[in-house]
């Protein structure tokens, strides 16, 4: 299927376990982004990535690691997983660097 | 320290009466203005760009307009289908980031 898809949907997992979430885009995108939804906050950039090797920190990177090998994977790992951590979980993409971002479903992530 | 104020936190409206919702924004060197809409469970959907001061754009029932300090989005005759958060968020000149910081958003009910 064309566009942006995030695995899993749902996740529950445990205080100190590591998680990783998916995210593939067929559209060839350049860029690519991790944000995190809290009540209040709003959506907040955890990392992203301007190409295939090529990442950097957003305004809530630590406790994330994130990788892309490939132009059309973003995987996001939560090393060791806190409670702080439950949050909803949105990967997006964009062709260019200031043009509009594309949103996958998003994961709901909770931190028992 | 980018920032952006949307109001008012929720709106509701019947159907047919038209509104407008605020978003208030201090950046240094603003790139580009978004509005995504957002339903629930749901990733944020792509709505308009805004670029400059006096720039306007519309898709149907919305219309968005922006100046130096803020950016409206107008909803004429509004149907229950339009029913949604309404997310607002600005992209400044940062080097070669590509970072958009995004307003809590406007939760918007339309009744019959």
């Amino acid at each position: 299927d064309a566009g942006i898809t995030q695995s899993p949907r749902y996740k529950i997992t445990e205080t100190g376990r590591q998680v990783t979430l998916m995210c593939h885009q067929t559209w060839s995108h350049s860029y690519m982004f991790w944000y995190r939804q809290d009540l209040g906050h709003g959506l907040r950039l955890i990392y992203y990535s301007a190409a295939a090797d090529i990442t950097d920190k957003g305004e809530v990177p630590d406790g994330y690691v994130v990788s892309r090998s490939k132009t059309e994977n973003f995987p996001l790992t939560l090393e060791s997983a806190t409670r702080s951590q439950t949050s909803v979980y949105f990967c997006a993409s964009s062709n260019r660097d200031n043009t509009e971002a594309f949103f996958g479903q998003g994961t709901r992530l909770t931190v028992v | 320290e980018d920032q952006v104020t949307q109001s008012p936190e929720a709106l509701r409206l019947q159907e047919g009466e038209s509104s407008s919702l605020n978003c208030s924004y201090t950046v240094s060197g603003l790139r580009g203005l978004f509005w995504y809409r957002q339903d629930p469970g749901k990733g944020p959907e792509f709505l308009f760009t805004l670029y400059s001061a006096g720039e306007e754009k519309e898709k149907e029932r919305l219309k968005a307009t922006l100046t130096k300090k803020e950016s409206f989005l107008h909803i004429t005759a509004p149907k229950p289908e339009d029913s949604a958060t309404y997310l607002c968020a600005v992209q400044a000149y940062r080097g070669t980031a590509s970072k958009l910081t995004f307003g809590t958003g406007t939760r918007l009910q339309v009744t019959l």
